[in-house]
């Protein structure tokens, strides 16, 4: 079964408090991809990360960081020192090489920072 | 460079009514996605197009729903006729062409459908 886990709905935090979302995910395959797509409430899902399975290193970009880790088949998020501008909803998901590349999502986090 | 436009943003429209959506992809990309969340709940796929051709339509719930992409350019999915459940936000999906390996899909804004 291919599957993405965002158990949490929603979280909470008062600006410049560092803050992880969790991804959790199942697949049978060897080679998948893995991403973080964010969705302010603009509405639209915006690209942040791409991750292939044989690649475990740790990415920063700026205050976002990302924990792949293939030995629990998770794949965290951490924005450190958030922002207002952070607020939105951030959604993890899973793809295969092959026949058809389809993202797997999971059920996204509501992150809200508050001033 | 243009990214991914859908239109409308938004439509209403009663049960039993025919709605058109569009989706117009990043230039040059080959793959085209259509994708839906119903509220509250995941965004989930319904079809892949690879240029004009549909390369998988899985995810398609019923034969009330159906998606064209003429040219291998822009692409509609229609919904004749609607019904309350299809309520949702549609969202399209561009990539560029790689062998079978999972490029970045950049998405478009999104159609937020309610069917009243």
């Amino acid at each position: 079964a291919q599957k993405v886990t965002q158990a949490q709905t929603e979280i909470s935090v008062v600006e410049k408090e560092d803050v992880t979302l969790d991804c959790v995910y199942e697949t049978r395959d060897t080679t998948y991809y893995l991403f973080w797509y964010k969705q302010p409430p603009s509405g639209e899902l915006v690209f942040l990360i791409r991750r292939n399975s044989f690649d475990e290193q740790n990415e920063i970009s700026g205050r976002y960081s990302w924990n792949f880790q293939k030995s629990t088949s998770s794949f965290n998020f951490t924005i450190t020192a958030s922002q207002v501008v952070d607020s939105a909803v951030y959604f993890c998901a899973l793809s295969h090489e092959g026949y058809t590349d389809k993202l797997i999502f999971g059920t996204g986090t509501r992150l809200q920072v508050f001033p | 460079e243009a990214g991914v436009t859908q239109f409308p943003s938004h439509s209403v429209i009663e049960k039993g009514q025919t709605v058109t959506l569009r989706c117009d992809p990043i230039s040059g990309h080959d793959n085209l996605y259509w994708y839906r969340r119903v509220m509250g709940k995941e965004i989930k796929f319904l079809l892949h197009f690879v240029k004009e051709s549909k390369q998988d339509e899985s995810g398609m719930p019923n034969n009330r729903f159906l998606a064209e992409r003429t040219g291998g350019t822009y692409s509609t999915l229609k919904v004749q006729p609607a019904e309350l459940e299809d309520s949702g936000v549609y969202f399209c999906a561009s990539s560029s062409s790689r062998d079978r390996v999972a490029d970045t899909q950049y998405f478009g804004p999104g159609t937020r459908l309610t069917v009243l």
